[in-house]
């Protein structure tokens, strides 16, 4: 079946623009995960869904950074005033509940900010 | 998040067995051993994950130290699409955010 799928595959922008990455998950799973990770750096945690709400924010840098999940399946991550520091390829994963249950991650979205 | 500990990088002979060891001496009862890589240019996959007990899969073999503070990720014979950073995390069982987090992981190059 389909995997997780992530638009756009690359996004370039310049400072201060916001922008939008989505994120599919594989239909059926309830939990959603969007991680980052940076050039030299791990993949870190942003932000966890279940259903339509979160119940773990934690890992957003600054509220510069928002995201939202509708219907229980399309996630949109909003950054808002992009930095430099934003450039990163941000991955989106999906899983049935559950933390035993595997993860599958998307390709991601290549984000460059000008 | 208890904490896991891998060495940065390991190499092994193309269709030679790999040991990937993982320590994680403050693991608690109910954290599961997880498993996954991430190959070049590629979002991370899930390997393999156990409690207590040794688990086969198609891909690999996880092998649990008795008191759980250890665990060797196996690879019987490595080919080179398993070069890929391979990463060893623990899990609460008993829920909550569920996230997943990453260490540094250990970077596999496998050699013709």
């Amino acid at each position: 079946g389909a995997g997780v799928s992530q638009s756009p595959s690359n996004k370039v922008t310049e400072k201060g623009k916001d922008v939008e990455l989505r994120c599919d998950p594989i239909s059926g799973h309830t939990a959603l995960y969007w991680y980052r990770q940076s050039l030299g750096q791990g993949l870190e945690f942003l932000i966890y869904f279940q259903g339509n709400s979160a119940p773990d924010k934690s890992g957003l840098p600054s509220d510069r950074f928002s995201a939202e999940r509708t219907g229980g399946s399309v996630s949109t991550l909003t950054i808002q005033r992009t930095q430099q520091e934003d450039s990163a390829v941000y991955l989106c994963a999906s899983s049935f509940k559950g933390a035993w249950n595997e993860q599958f991650f998307g390709p991601g979205t290549r984000l460059t900010v000008l | 998040d208890a904490k896991t500990t891998q060495p940065n990088s390991m190499e092994s002979n193309e269709e030679e067995p790999v040991h990937l060891p993982c320590n994680h001496s403050t693991i608690s009862g109910t954290d599961y051993i997880h498993w996954y890589r991430q190959l070049p240019s590629q979002g991370p996959e899930y390997v393999i994950h156990g409690l207590t007990s040794n688990v086969n899969n198609r891909m690999a073999s996880l092998a649990i130290a008795e008191d759980r503070k250890s665990s060797t990720l196996i690879l019987h014979r490595a080919t080179l699409r398993d070069a890929a950073v391979y990463y060893c995390i623990l899990r609460d069982g008993r829920g909550g955010s569920e996230k997943l987090v990453f260490g540094k992981g250990t970077k596999l190059t496998v050699n013709p």
